[in-house]
């Protein structure tokens, strides 16, 4: 079955102890992003990838971290959480970018930042 | 900036009642509009994409529609199964998507 997978689905963690938030892909895509989303504010992307080893910055990129070492996968590092980065973060994949693109978004992680 | 609004924020139907929901958007270049579905805990579901003024796409009780300024999704007879949040994003020059905040649909049986 093509799907994204998140782990793990919810955390509960303090201020400043660094996390991972790991994604993988079973579709050999070539996008992955990372969005969060915030109640009243939609879902905003804080990095992308086009492929392996190429990552750039979305439009909320403060404070997170990325990596595509593998083309199935794509972590998102907070290196030092804060609790303004309490939120719902999706990450997604697609076999390309732009207009002709469907996105397939992975299950959700709810982080919590206390 | 390229920006994109949803209306209206919720909207509660009985089962059975058609209705609409509007994505309007400031241009820039617009390359695509992509409307998804989202259920509560679930990541946002591929519904359709528009390209151009005047086409149209439809699946099951669901048809989009696009005009210059502006997306309507069209519910047609919905059923309860047809409750979730209905998100629009665009794609502008810089081939990057923009998403709106979404309509909560809530269909009472």
């Amino acid at each position: 079955e093509a799907q994204v997978t998140q782990n793990p689905r919810y955390l509960i963690t303090v201020t400043g102890k660094k996390l991972t938030v790991t994604c993988s892909q079973n579709m050999n895509h070539e996008y992955m992003s990372w969005y969060r989303q915030d109640p009243g504010l939609g879902l905003r992307q804080i990095y992308y990838s086009m492929n392996v080893e190429v990552t750039d910055k979305g439009d909320v990129p403060e404070g997170y971290k990325v990596s595509r070492k593998e083309k199935r996968n794509f972590p998102l590092i907070l290196e030092s959480p804060s609790p303004n980065q309490t939120s719902l973060y999706f990450c997604a994949s697609s076999y390309s970018y732009g207009p002709n693109t469907e996105a397939f978004f992975g299950q959700g992680t709810r982080l919590t930042v206390v | 900036e390229d920006q994109v609004t949803q209306s209206p924020e919720a909207l509660r139907l009985q089962e059975g009642e058609s209705s609409s929901l509007n994505c309007s958007y400031t241009v820039s270049g617009l390359r695509g509009l992509f409307w998804y579905r989202q259920d509560p805990g679930k990541g946002p579901e591929f519904l359709f994409t528009l390209y151009s003024a005047g086409e149209e796409k439809e699946k099951e009780r669901l048809k989009a529609t696009l005009t210059k300024k502006e997306s309507f999704l069209h519910i047609t007879a919905p059923k309860p199964e047809d409750s979730a949040t209905y998100l629009c994003a665009v794609c502008f020059g810089n081939e990057k998507l923009t998403f709106g905040t979404g309509t909560r649909l809530t269909i009472i049986p």
